[in-house]
């Protein structure tokens, strides 16, 4: 009973390429977050998405396009993969945008450009 | 432009011991501030959050305190357990905004 789930855990892909990244909750959450982890640690918001509804789009360069095709799901499409997006990317929710301080985190998708 | 040192970056120490994870920040204007734990090959996990009027929190063995005008924050692990090997990340949200501003963490491990 997976609260926050990610697919894939894993991903090795060329440089070019086009990957996704699927997130989804059973928590009846309406609001979902995208987070970068890169190299050095350093964890950055992406997107949120507060009922379908894109909130936050953090200085991200337009390859990155997250879709909410509903309230549970909240996928990222990233085109042209570069060396640079190397990382782990992680999934997170939250009941609503006044509840973001409690947020569910997924096991997060590891993604290796070569 | 708000920036999050965490100190030290890597703790080993063994079972039994109390411990101090120090968390800076150059803003002091800031909303509140949490603390999380992330696991290997986990995502992040809540342990503690502090509004920018409070000065602690705590949950358990864990203590978090806030002094805003020096911009730092301590979480205090009482008698650690190997359980409680994981990083230690804080993260700070300003006011005024929805956006977070973490910290790289400390990695810790408590060693039997």
């Amino acid at each position: 009973d997976t609260a926050v789930s990610q697919t894939p855990k894993y991903l090795v892909t060329q440089m070019g390429n086009d990957k996704s990244i699927k997130c989804e909750q059973n928590l009846g959450h309406d609001t979902m977050y995208w987070y970068k982890q890169d190299s050095k640690k350093f964890l950055k918001i992406m997107f949120s998405y507060n009922n379908k509804e894109l909130i936050i789009n953090e200085t991200v360069p337009n390859r990155f396009s997250p879709k909410s095709p509903d309230k549970a799901h909240l996928n990222l499409h990233i085109n042209s993969l570069e060396l640079g997006d190397s990382a782990v990317y992680f999934c997170a929710s939250s009941q609503d945008w006044d509840q973001q301080e409690t947020q569910y985190f997924g096991p997060g998708t590891r993604l290796l450009v070569l | 432009k708000q920036e999050v040192t965490q100190i030290p970056a890597a703790l080993s120490v063994p079972e039994g011991e109390n411990l101090v994870l120090n968390c800076s920040f150059t803003d002091s204007a800031i909303y509140n501030l949490q603390w999380f734990r992330q696991d290997p090959g986990k995502g992040l996990t809540s342990l503690l959050l502090i509004q920018s009027s409070q000065r602690e929190q705590t949950s358990g063995r864990l203590n978090a305190s806030l002094d805003k005008s020096s911009g730092r924050s301590t979480l205090y692990i009482a008698a650690s357990q190997p359980g409680d090997s994981a990083t230690y990340l804080c993260a700070v949200k300003p006011g005024g905004s929805y956006i977070p501003t973490f910290g790289r963490g400390t990695s810790l491990i408590v060693h039997p």
